[in-house]
């Protein structure tokens, strides 16, 4: 398909554990960013990647959490020690460049924490 | 105060009716972003805005840049249109801020 596609679409793991979530942006997109949707509260930014400069980290909310963005394309989010208040769903979106274009979202990953 | 307020919070509407979700923010922005979420999850960007008006379909988005406001209008609301509606604001740089969203429902 042409969107962004994120995976899993569900993830169910138990505290402590290490996960990977993983966004293919569209291709020829060179922004991409990671948000999170916790249960009953809006939207956040996690961390935006601009072509081959340095990521925006600044919404990261501990160092447990880390991503990267391999080859200008494919990008992973890593969460260290997961825990129970890192349930969510984890969304990605990319648009073409960064300056002020629509962003594309995938459908996210539903991360569950036991 | 959260940099992005949302109005109202919910919103119950008959079908056939004129609806308008309201968006204020207190930060200097380069770019505004409707969003429409449905129950599933799915986000869909509804327009990206800076000035003006803008117009897709039955919908209609505005904003005043001096005053802060942006408003998003649906007319000729349709049970379809049910869904959560947010307002981003994207600062200078390239943050997203989010409202709280505006769950809307409307009835046939």
């Amino acid at each position: 398909g042409a969107g962004v596609s994120q995976s899993p679409s569900n993830k169910v793991t138990e505290k402590g554990k290490d996960v990977e979530l993983r966004c293919d942006p569209i291709s020829g997109h060179t922004a991409l960013y990671w948000y999170r949707q916790s249960l009953g509260q809006g939207l956040e930014f996690l961390i935006y990647f601009q072509g081959n400069s340095a990521p925006d980290k600044s919404g990261l909310p501990s160092d447990r959490f880390s991503a990267e963005r391999t080859g200008g394309s494919v990008s992973t989010l890593t969460i260290q020690r997961t825990q129970q208040e890192d349930s969510a769903v984890y969304l990605c979106a990319s648009s073409p460049d960064s300056r002020n274009q629509p962003q594309h979202f995938g459908d996210g990953t539903r991360l569950s924490i036991l | 105060k959260n940099e992005v307020e949302q109005s109202p919070q919910n919103l119950t509407a008959q079908e056939g009716e004129f609806i308008t979700i309201n968006c204020s923010y207190s930060v200097g922005i380069s770019a505004l972003h409707w969003l429409q979420q449905h129950p599933g999850g799915g986000i869909v960007s509804l327009f990206m805005l800076s000035s003006g008006k803008k117009k897709h379909g039955r919908l209609i988005a505005t904003i005043n840049i001096q005053e802060k406001h942006s408003s998003l209008h649906i007319t000729a609301s349709h049970p379809r249109d049910s869904a959560v509606y947010i307002c981003a604001v994207m600062e200078y740089g390239n943050k997203l801020v989010f409202g709280a969203g505006t769950i809307l429902r409307v009835k046939s």
